[in-house]
């Protein structure tokens, strides 16, 4: 596609609900990350897949966060047993180069609200 | 442990001033440097991205430094619009690979 593409763009989950929120990058990007957003916050970094594998998950705050990207394209990042304080705008990016070079280019983000 | 830190976190002018936003790291051991503007609930736009081995880079109205070895970068907008109105996120790339933001400065441009 002609960008990354996100979905939901906005998720309400009960507390305790399990969520799921896809990428989908630009055709061919061989990096994709995952960042989480809080309000009035920078981007925080998640986890990072190059092509099908998950090299870096040092950014997912407990077990609840799971990220895959099975295919090498889309990925899906799952929320198990939501709290609160994951409400978050949780954004996908992808780079058509390997880690440490090339321009990153981001979605419009999921918007999460844990009520 | 890198850190980025933008000032000020907030701005407001008035249309046609040129303007200066500030970055620290500090890290100087970085690929590269991305400047992002990001509209209220929208995603980040790619304004610049500067590699370590470059001084600057240009896009129409805006001009990005970097220094390095102090661990610095501006982002400068000249004859500012009320469109230039956002957040504006500065980003470096250390060796891990994962960018690491800053909390943004967010910019009014009054008309």
């Amino acid at each position: 596609g002609a960008g990354v593409s996100q979905s939901p763009r906005y998720k309400v989950a009960k507390r305790g609900q399990d969520v799921a929120l896809r990428c989908d990058p630009i055709s061919g990007h061989v990096s994709l990350f995952w960042y989480q957003q809080a309000l009035g916050q920078g981007p925080e970094f998640l986890t990072y897949f190059q092509n099908e594998a998950q090299l870096d998950k040092s950014g997912l705050p407990s077990d609840r966060f799971f990220a895959e990207r099975p295919e090498g394209s889309v990925s899906t990042l799952k929320i198990q047993r939501t709290q609160q304080e994951d409400s978050a705008v949780y954004l996908c990016a992808s780079s058509l180069a390997e880690i440490n070079t090339g321009e990153l280019f981001f979605g419009e983000g999921s918007r999460l609200t844990v009520l | 442990k890198q850190e980025v830190t933008q000032i000020p976190a907030a701005l407001s002018v008035p249309e046609g001033e040129n303007l200066v936003l500030n970055c620290s790291f500090t890290d100087s051991a970085i690929y590269n440097l991305q400047w992002f503007r990001q509209d209220p609930g929208k995603g980040l736009t790619s304004l610049l991205l500067i590699q370590s081995s470059q001084r600057e880079q240009t896009s129409g109205r805006l001009n990005a430094s970097l220094d390095k070895s102090s661990g610095r970068s501006t982002l400068y907008i000249a004859a500012s619009q009320p469109g230039d109105s956002a957040t504006y996120l500065c980003a470096v790339r250390p060796n891990t690979g994962k960018l690491i933001f800053g909390q943004g400065t967010t910019l009014q441009v009054k008309p």
